[in-house]
């Protein structure tokens, strides 16, 4: 079975240019997450939908990050524009709606921001 | 106080020894508990759900105590492919989930 699919796996690109990161979660999985992980601060929840509506995104650090999920299938996360400090591994992770249901995760996407 | 907390690591213990993990949550009204595990430069992977009653999975043990809102993973028989980063996972609120900072095991030849 197919796993959660992010793509790109790496993404280099410079200051201020918009940056989009997709991911298609596990088919049938209702929940969908998108997560950023740093040395300094760990993994971080920035958003999360349940049956493509936007629950909780109190973990975007600001208004250059937006997320949207269009349909049960896809998921966007964009940063625009883009900083240094974006720099991190982002990973989209999804699970069944259930709050006793773990999270499967994407391979992630490297991000350096130059 | 962070709303998950984990040992502080890295844990180094040859082949084949025992090493226990420790783990305390904040919010008490949390219900769901995992311990997931993550290799260097690779996403998360669940390892085990962690069961009321405790739950064993070959070498690995985990144990919850609600009163005290603590959590535990003991590795018993270390493999070198034990190695990796073990992090605490504790639901928040529906399907939110916050991950511990992660404890590194080495495990030594």
């Amino acid at each position: 079975d197919a796993g959660v699919i992010q793509s790109p796996r790496h993404e280099v690109t410079e200051m201020g240019q918009e940056v989009t990161l997709r991911c298609k979660p596990i088919s049938g999985h209702n929940s969908l997450f998108w997560y950023r992980q740093t040395m300094m601060r760990g993994l971080e929840l920035l958003i999360y939908f349940n049956n493509n509506v936007p629950i909780d995104d109190s973990g975007m650090p600001e208004d250059r990050f937006s997320a949207k999920m269009p349909n049960a299938s896809f998921s966007t996360l964009k940063i625009q524009p883009s900083e240094p400090r974006d720099s991190a591994v982002y990973f989209c992770a999804s699970s069944l709606s259930s709050s006793n249901q773990p999270q499967h995760f994407g391979d992630g996407t490297r991000l350096s921001i130059l | 106080r962070k709303e998950v907390e984990q040992d502080p690591g890295p844990f180094n213990v040859p082949e084949g020894a025992t090493v226990a993990f420790n783990c305390t949550y904040s919010n008490s009204a949390s219900q769901s508990f995992f311990w997931y595990r993550q290799d260097c430069r690779k996403e998360p992977k669940l390892l085990m759900s962690v069961y009321s009653s405790g739950n064993e999975d070959g070498r690995f043990t985990a144990q919850l105590n609600r009163a005290s809102q603590y959590i535990s993973l003991l590795i018993r028989d270390s493999k070198l492919s034990d190695s990796a980063t073990y992090l605490c996972v504790v639901n928040y609120q529906g399907g939110k989930l916050i991950f511990g900072q992660g404890t590194e095991l080495s495990v030594k030849p």
